[in-house]
């Protein structure tokens, strides 16, 4: 049973580029949410796919967006990169049968995201 | 809006001494979650608390949920190096269905 699936799991950008991370959930997972989390901090919501829509949105602004394909996987893009976009990129996926709030997140292992 | 915070944010110890990490939001929690993070790793999920005043252990591990849905602790007896790592406490934020993580507290443990 393959768990949280992310790629690239490095990725070096410069400012202005955009940049995709695809995230492939945990088997019979259906939920997936992205988080970003800065070094020596904690992971920051930015949103949640549920059934291929966007079901909720953390404090991040219109350059980041995001999409949810039938298979549940997900992609996050992320346009007019910043310096302060360097971060780790984690996806974390979860049954749904909550609603979210009390799911616990199945994480994957990131994707490191370097922007110079 | 909603916040979570834990202290301290760093504890280093001698392997065998206990280590205790807190948890506080400014707002009544339906549920809180806590986590692992090993140094170059991913958060892992270690057990959810639902109840007022719950109490739970795992082996070395208790965790406790406060009176008041506010706040939670975290407990290790006698730390292992294998217990290295942050440990983050992670609430549904607001009336929404995702988590608030808190800034979460890095133990390092000298063996």
């Amino acid at each position: 049973d393959a768990g949280v699936t992310q790629s690239p799991t490095h990725l070096i950008k410069t400012r202005g580029q955009q940049v995709t991370l695809r995230c492939s959930p945990k088997s019979g997972h259906d939920t997936v949410s992205w988080y970003q989390q800065a070094l020596g901090q904690g992971p920051q919501f930015i949103f949640q796919y549920y059934e291929e829509e966007e079901r909720q949105r953390g404090n991040f602004p219109d350059r980041f967006s995001g999409h949810q394909f039938p298979n549940y996987s997900s992609e996050l893009h992320v346009n007019a990169l910043l310096l302060g976009d360097s971060a780790l990129y984690l996806c974390a996926s979860s049954p749904g049968t909550s609603g979210g709030g009390t799911d616990t997140q199945y994480f994957g292992p990131g994707t490191r995201l370097t922007v110079l | 809006g909603q916040q979570v915070m834990q202290i301290p944010q760093y504890q280093h110890v001698q392997e065998g001494e206990d280590f205790t990490t807190y948890c506080n939001s400014s707002t009544t929690l339906s549920n809180i979650q806590w986590y692992k993070q090993r140094p170059g790793g991913h958060p892992v999920f270690l057990i959810q608390l639902v109840k007022s005043g719950e109490v739970k252990k795992q082996k070395r591990l208790t965790f406790q949920f406060g009176e008041a849905k506010k706040n939670s602790s975290l407990h290790i007896t006698a730390t292992q190096t294998t217990d290295v790592g942050t440990y983050f406490c992670a609430g549904p934020r607001d009336a929404g269905n995702m988590l608030t993580f808190g800034g979460g507290t890095r133990l390092m443990v000298k063996p």
